[in-house]
């Protein structure tokens, strides 16, 4: 069972920010946060990951909140590529077992 | 090398019919990753590979369900006795050290089992 809650779509503006949210109210202190998107008939790919501090790459930064049960992956200014379904995990480092839910489908509108 | 590769990238078979899937993971990878996905839901773990030794299974996998990756390069997974239960993309990765970070996905392989 996924450990997180995403809502199941969003929509966003070409050129704006995509703000796309994640509960996960039950992690561990060894846990960290993934964000992983996958692109229509393509596999999964990796984004960006963080423990408790902010992060950012040139994809997207992640925003968690401090008690750690909830955070925001934000694409700054989105495009129509990244119309994708976005997935929220929370697994330990080593984890080989990934748990993906059902993710967010966002839809980047010109 | 371009990625993660598989094949066939589409398979429609008969129930019943046993089918084989073939996964080819980036060079010098040594884990590889067999995941499944139903329509409408995130991939579910199937099992993993380090070198040859196959090191994890999911209770998915059942008994008409088996993988191989002889020799650690390429890897294939088996079906026996299709159901159409069985109708998923099958999904393989690679990574050289740790998933979650490192890991690479092919573009699977749609079974569809009529």
């Amino acid at each position: 069972d996924a450990k997180t809650t995403q809502p199941p779509s969003m929509d966003c503006a070409e050129g704006r920010a995509a703000n796309l949210p994640c509960n996960h109210s039950t992690i561990s202190g060894n846990e960290y946060v993934y964000w992983y998107r996958q692109i229509h008939s393509q596999g999964p790919q990796y984004i960006i990951h963080g423990l408790k501090n902010n992060e950012t790459n040139e994809m997207a930064s992640l925003i968690i909140t401090e008690d750690r049960k909830s955070s925001t992956l934000i694409l700054p200014h989105a495009t129509l590529r990244d119309t994708a379904v976005y997935y929220c995990i929370v697994s330990a480092l080593n984890n080989n077992d990934m748990r993906f839910g059902a993710g967010t489908r966002l839809t980047v509108k010109p | 090398d371009t990625g993660v590769s598989q094949n066939p990238r589409h398979k429609i078979t008969k129930r019943g019919q046993n089918v084989t899937f073939r996964c080819d993971p980036i060079s010098e990878h040594n884990r590889l990753y067999w995941y499944r996905q139903t329509l409408g839901q995130g991939p579910e773990f199937l099992t993993y590979f380090q070198n040859e030794a196959q090191l994890e299974k999911s209770r998915l996998l059942s008994d008409r369900f088996s993988a191989e990756r002889p020799k650690g390069s390429f890897s294939t997974l088996e079906i026996q006795r299709t159901e159409q239960g069985d109708s998923a993309m099958y999904l393989c990765a690679s990574s050289g050290d740790l998933f979650n970070t490192e890991a690479f996905f092919g573009q699977g392989t749609r079974l569809t089992v009529v």
